[in-house]
């Protein structure tokens, strides 16, 4: 059964950088058919997709145009994890974050296993 | 962006009663269509993926339907343990995947 535990600072200052880690069990980052996504809610903003990592021979990433230029998601083989870094954040940016898994099979995806989430508000 | 559009945004039920939520798509997601419950300060959690396909262990009283931009997620006789808030979810438009605002149901 996978699992993806989250870690990180519930607490981030105005303009500073949000850092969050998503541990994984029972999977591997490196997986072929997998791939690693965070994803944020908040009462304004619902649920908003934010972007993901996944190795397909290579490694590849994809952002939201929401935070584009703001946002790095980064793979941790060693530690088998990933991470997000989202910089120079507003109030607008406090939500609670998941780390979340999609897999794909049969020729469709779906998004099965999410991390436990972690409220990060932005204030000084 | 393939906005995602959920009806209604809530409902009162009461328990045993069958209901019906849908969800529309901007544009055609052929059946990558996705269904979450969720309960307050827990993550969503997966009840049907491929617009009909039930997750392991997701009670048969779930069922999903539909194709291209119209579903519907069906719960056929309501528990006590169903009263949360239900989303949708597209995977056809990767990699950018958007969700529908919610349904939150709520005892009659």
């Amino acid at each position: 059964q996978v699992q993806l535990q989250q870690s990180g600072p519930g607490l981030v200052k105005p303009s500073q950088t949000l850092s969050l880690t998503c541990a994984i069990s029972g999977d591997s980052v490196s997986s072929n058919s997998a791939t690693w996504n965070w994803v944020r809610q908040s009462p304004s903003r619902g649920l908003e997709w934010l972007g993901r990592t996944y190795y397909r021979s290579e490694w590849n990433s994809n952002y939201a145009v929401s935070v584009e230029g703001r946002i790095s998601i980064n793979p941790d083989t060693s530690k088998n994890h990933f991470s997000l870094q989202l910089n120079s954040v507003t109030p607008e940016d406090t939500a609670v974050y998941y780390c979340a898994r999609i897999i794909s099979a049969a020729g469709i995806n779906w998004l099965d296993t999410w991390g436990q989430g972690t409220l990060v508000t932005v204030s000084s | 962006d393939i906005q995602m559009t959920q009806s209604p945004s809530s409902l009162s039920a009461s328990v045993g009663d069958r209901v019906t939520i849908t969800c529309r798509a901007s544009e055609t997601i052929i059946n990558f269509l996705s269904w979450f419950q969720q309960k307050p300060g827990t993550a969503p959690k997966l009840l049907i993926y491929g617009a009909s396909i039930l997750q392991t262990g997701v009670p048969s009283r779930f069922s999903g339907s539909g194709s291209g931009t119209y579903f519907t997620l069906t719960i056929s006789s309501l528990q006590p343990e169903d009263f949360a808030t239900y989303y949708c979810q597209q995977g056809y438009g990767t990699p950018q995947v958007t969700f529908g605002g919610g349904t939150k149901v709520e005892i009659k």
